[in-house]
């Protein structure tokens, strides 16, 4: 069956330094994946979309890798700020009418 | 521009009754979606709404249904409700029906809670 997996550890960094995000997917080959930033209480917010034929996307201080071999999105965050801390879902198409979400991972960076 | 707007915000239920949650969609996009997210889990796609029809669905019961209306706004109704269903129902629009990469503008959510 169709599986994605996220660190569901919390992810400490310190401020200024480099955030790396993962999501692995087993047994499909998404088109495309996208990355969501949740804050607590609130319904997520999109940050980055990548496609099957692109190997990196930026955006400012963000970063997303799609690795289509290893079945692996990166989410970078570089020069990592307090604000930047939440919880990160990536969300690779699944299906023609359908998207699903990891569950997420919480990242806390430290001034 | 007025963003995705979602009632009530809270809602408390007992087990067996039946809930009606709401969603305004994005001025100019014509898809809405639905999700519940559950406690420290990523959202789960419930179905989507296009131009009125129900246009995909995820492995939810029959219990869970919608409804669109002519100005994109939609409704999940949830039939006897069981207390696996407290969450946070989260609406979510989009120019696009999913499928076509287009970004997805989600509400604030409505946490249920089931007794």
């Amino acid at each position: 069956s169709q599986k994605i997996e996220q660190n569901s550890e919390a992810l400490n960094i310190q401020e200024g330094k480099t955030a790396t995000l993962t999501c692995n997917y087993t047994n499909y080959s998404p088109a495309y994946l996208q990355w969501y930033r949740q804050d607590p209480g609130r319904g997520p917010v999109f940050l980055l979309l990548i496609r099957e034929n692109e190997k990196e996307k930026r955006k400012e201080r963000l970063k997303v890798t799609f690795d289509t071999t290893l079945k692996q999105s990166l989410f970078h965050i570089t020069a990592s700020q307090p604000a930047d801390s939440a919880t990160y879902l990536c969300a690779p198409h699944t299906g023609r009418r359908a998207l699903t979400f990891g569950s997420g991972t919480r990242l806390q960076v430290q001034p | 521009e007025t963003g995705v707007t979602q009632s009530p915000t809270h809602l408390i239920k007992t087990r067996g009754q039946q809930v009606t949650l709401r969603c305004s969609s994005q001025s100019g996009h014509n898809t809405v979606s639905w999700y519940q997210q559950a406690l420290g889990q990523g959202p789960q796609f419930i179905f989507q709404y296009y131009r009125e029809e129900e246009n995909g669905r995820g492995n939810f019961p029959p219990r869970f249904s919608g409804l669109q209306f002519p100005n994109y706004s939609s409704e999940l109704n949830v039939n006897a409700l069981e207390l696996d269903d407290s969450a946070l129902y989260l609406c979510a629009s989009s120019s696009n029906p999913l499928g076509q990469g287009d970004e997805q503008f989600f509400g604030p959510g409505t946490r249920l809670t089931v007794l």
